[in-house]
């Protein structure tokens, strides 16, 4: 089993829709969870941190955690083409190493 | 200069050739970090610094050689290395080692292609 797994997609949401996207982690003591947006080309790039169980929002982005079911997501509101990207899901698992997931590729259709 | 900046961005060279990657990072941060980023796979750490002495070495070859001289400036010396090498290098730092809520960084990467 992968320590972070997402779905590599591509995932098509046409513009305006809500994209979803999902993470699951292995180490149930794992306690920081952060989602980074790497344009085509470009290095990552931080835009949501969680640490608590529930939903984060930041403008049109919410992360939502849950511990028992080792899941987090990240929801997308009103997408836009500039949106299009790859989603990286990071979690700091009880061994205070940062392990990344592969990516979900996003690609939001005008 | 703001955020961490590498350089160069773009590297092609053979197998038997030497060459340094640089990164340099303007936010005062204590930590920095070599990841290698393989196409369909998730970013891998190869070395973690903070405050200039090597923290983590996660089983990376020996073809692969880090330097970093002060909390500013990281290298990543390469020689002699293999095709599978070929990946984009990105450097990161966070205001402390990567162990909690700490925040990572990142600079635009070198792409490197080893023929």
């Amino acid at each position: 089993q992968k320590e972070v797994e997402q779905n590599s997609g591509p995932l098509s949401v046409p513009e305006g829709a809500i994209a979803s996207l999902n993470c699951t982690y292995s180490d149930r003591g794992s306690q920081s969870f952060f989602w980074y947006r790497q344009y085509s080309g470009k290095s990552p790039e931080l835009i949501m941190s969680i640490y608590s169980n529930g939903d984060k929002e930041d403008g049109r982005f919410t992360a939502q955690l849950n511990k028992a079911s080792q899941y987090v997501s990240l929801l997308i509101r009103d997408s836009q083409p500039s949106d299009s990207a790859t989603y990286l899901c990071a979690v700091n698992n009880q061994g205070g190493k940062l392990i990344f997931g592969q990516g979900t590729e996003l690609s939001v259709k005008p | 200069e703001t955020g961490v900046t590498q350089t160069p961005r773009h590297l092609v060279m053979g197998m038997t050739n030497k060459k340094s990657l640089k990164c340099e990072q303007h936010l005062g941060h204590n930590a920095m970090y070599w990841y290698k980023q393989s196409a369909k796979k998730p970013l891998e750490l190869m070395f973690v610094y903070s405050l200039e002495e090597r923290v983590e070495n996660n089983s990376v070859p020996s073809r692969f050689s880090p330097e970093c001289p002060n909390s500013s400036h990281l290298f990543l010396h390469l020689h002699t290395l293999q095709p599978e090498d070929s990946a984009l290098y990105l450097c990161a730092s966070s205001q402390d080692v990567a162990g909690g809520r700490e925040k990572l960084f990142f600079g635009s990467g070198t792409q490197l292609s080893v023929l």
